[in-house]
């Protein structure tokens, strides 16, 4: 199983500022195959980046996604307050097909 | 407008069975395969299992594998996933949620509570 390491675990930003949210896998993801969800408290995850870079249909482009190979960043431009939630990665490329603890971006 | 709705949820004893139900509507459903991805109280998303459009493909995460089927009914729209052998970790929200393109997960449903518990 690849593990995804996420980190860190809790970062604590004011509005405004830039995000920068880390996740790396054990071992090489496939072709890429990396996504990004944003869960807020009692909601379902919402899909934000898949294949390591793409942005989901809907999601501002305050939100970018880059990395390759085992180590990928999630980069939130201008943080809004709506911003502040959990976020987790997940690589799709090989079962099980796993997520990372998670990153709880706070308000600071 | 897609539309995943998990029920099946519930209070369970350890050593038990329970069968979840996602029943989906807005798109071709027998064209996509799905996923189930459970949280415990306060924790992270962990894969719990997936099965392609043709059944073909089934995948089972590492801590339910051989407690747990996944199966789906096209006719019905609806995925499922039957658990048996229950135990006090398996106590998490369910969330199904549709797996599109290479595999990235772009539609959740809100979840369902099982709780396992004496």
């Amino acid at each position: 199983e690849i593990v995804l390491t996420q980190s860190p675990g809790t970062l604590s930003l004011s509005p405004g500022e830039r995000a920068t949210l880390s996740c790396r896998a054990s071992q090489s993801v496939n072709n890429h195959f990396l996504a990004w969800y944003q869960q807020k408290p009692g909601q379902a995850p919402r899909l934000l980046i898949h294949g390591a870079v793409n942005r989901a249909a809907g999601i501002p482009d305050r939100f970018s996604g880059s990395g390759s190979g085992a180590d990928f960043t999630l980069t939130i431009t201008r943080l809004g307050p709506e911003d502040f939630a959990v976020y987790y990665c997940q690589q799709y490329g090989s079962s099980p097909y796993s997520f990372g603890l998670g990153t709880k971006l706070e308000i600071k | 407008e897609v539309q995943l709705v998990e029920s099946g949820g519930g209070l369970v004893k350890p050593g038990g069975s329970l069968r979840l139900s996602c029943a989906a509507s807005g798109f071709a459903f027998s064209d996509y395969s799905m996923n189930w991805v459970r949280q415990a109280p306060g924790k992270g998303l962990e894969f719990v299992a997936s099965i392609s459009s043709s059944r073909r493909y089934i995948h089972y995460g590492d801590s339910v594998k051989g407690r747990i089927t996944i199966s789906r009914d096209d006719a019905e729209n609806s995925v499922y996933v039957q658990m048996y052998s229950l135990r006090l970790e398996d106590t998490a929200v369910y969330y199904c949620a549709r797996r599109y393109g290479d595999g990235w997960s772009d539609y959740w449903g809100q979840g369902t509570l099982v709780t396992v518990s004496s």
